[in-house]
């Protein structure tokens, strides 16, 4: 079974634009998350899809977005970029958690590293 | 509010030694799930174990384990027979399991060192 995908897997830009990144889950999997990771701030959650809705969101500016389509597959947006987007940038999809239900766990993909310059 | 704690920000450890990460965690949840994952050079996150609040024996994965202690909101990891290629960051992580929440807490991490 393939993995978690994101493309691309580097990205530069300039204070700004604006970028769009992508995320294919596993197949069967429905719940795609983003994270963010800084060396200062760590890992931090951006938000989670489910079945084309978002289910959680993290604590960020309403400059990063995202949508999930019919197939499970998601992009991330962030506008108006900013030096301190500079990150790697990771995707985890997993079964959708059911209450009352234990938990599974989320596989990542191996990441989008957006430089901004 | 939930949170993790990962207290040991680098370890160097000998080759085929036993490595101990510790990682604490706060949570008012009653239903949770606590994970390690690695993160290599490379960057990818790779799930290494899960242990849920409610199992009452220690989680256990080839040469991982991990030492649950619920009373003292512990959960570290403990690596036997250490290899280079376990130099890595290692996260502690923490998920809700009572309700529709898929979002992952993560520590700020461990970073590992195998000496040959």
């Amino acid at each position: 079974k393939a993995g978690v995908t994101q493309t691309p897997r580097y990205l530069i830009k300039t204070r700004g634009q604006q970028v769009t990144l992508s995320c294919s889950p596993i197949s069967g999997h429905r719940s795609v998350s983003w994270y963010q990771q800084t060396p200062g701030q760590g890992l931090q959650f951006l938000f989670e899809y489910f079945s084309e809705t978002q289910r959680n969101k993290g604590n960020f500016p309403g400059r990063f977005s995202g949508r999930q389509f019919s197939n499970s597959r998601s992009e991330m947006n962030v506008s108006t970029l900013e030096l301190g987007d500079s990150a790697l940038y990771l995707c985890a999809s997993s079964f959708p958690s059911v209450q009352g239900q234990d938990s599974y766990e989320q596989y990542f993909g191996p990441g989008t590293r957006l430089t901004v310059t | 509010a939930q949170k993790i704690t990962q207290t040991q920000p680098g370890m160097f450890v000998q080759e085929k030694e036993a490595v101990t990460l510790d990682c604490t965690y706060d949570t008012s949840d009653p239903s949770y799930g606590l994970f390690w994952y690695k993160q290599p050079s490379s960057g990818e996150m790779i799930f290494l174990i899960y242990q849920g609040s409610y199992d009452q024996q220690n989680a256990t994965e080839g040469r991982y384990s991990l030492n649950f202690q619920k009373a003292r909101k512990s959960a570290n990891l403990v690596i036997s027979a250490s290899q280079l290629g376990d130099s890595a960051m290692y996260f502690c992580a923490m998920r809700r399991t009572s309700g529709w929440d898929d979002k992952i807490i993560f520590g700020k991490g461990t970073r590992l060192h195998i000496l040959p």
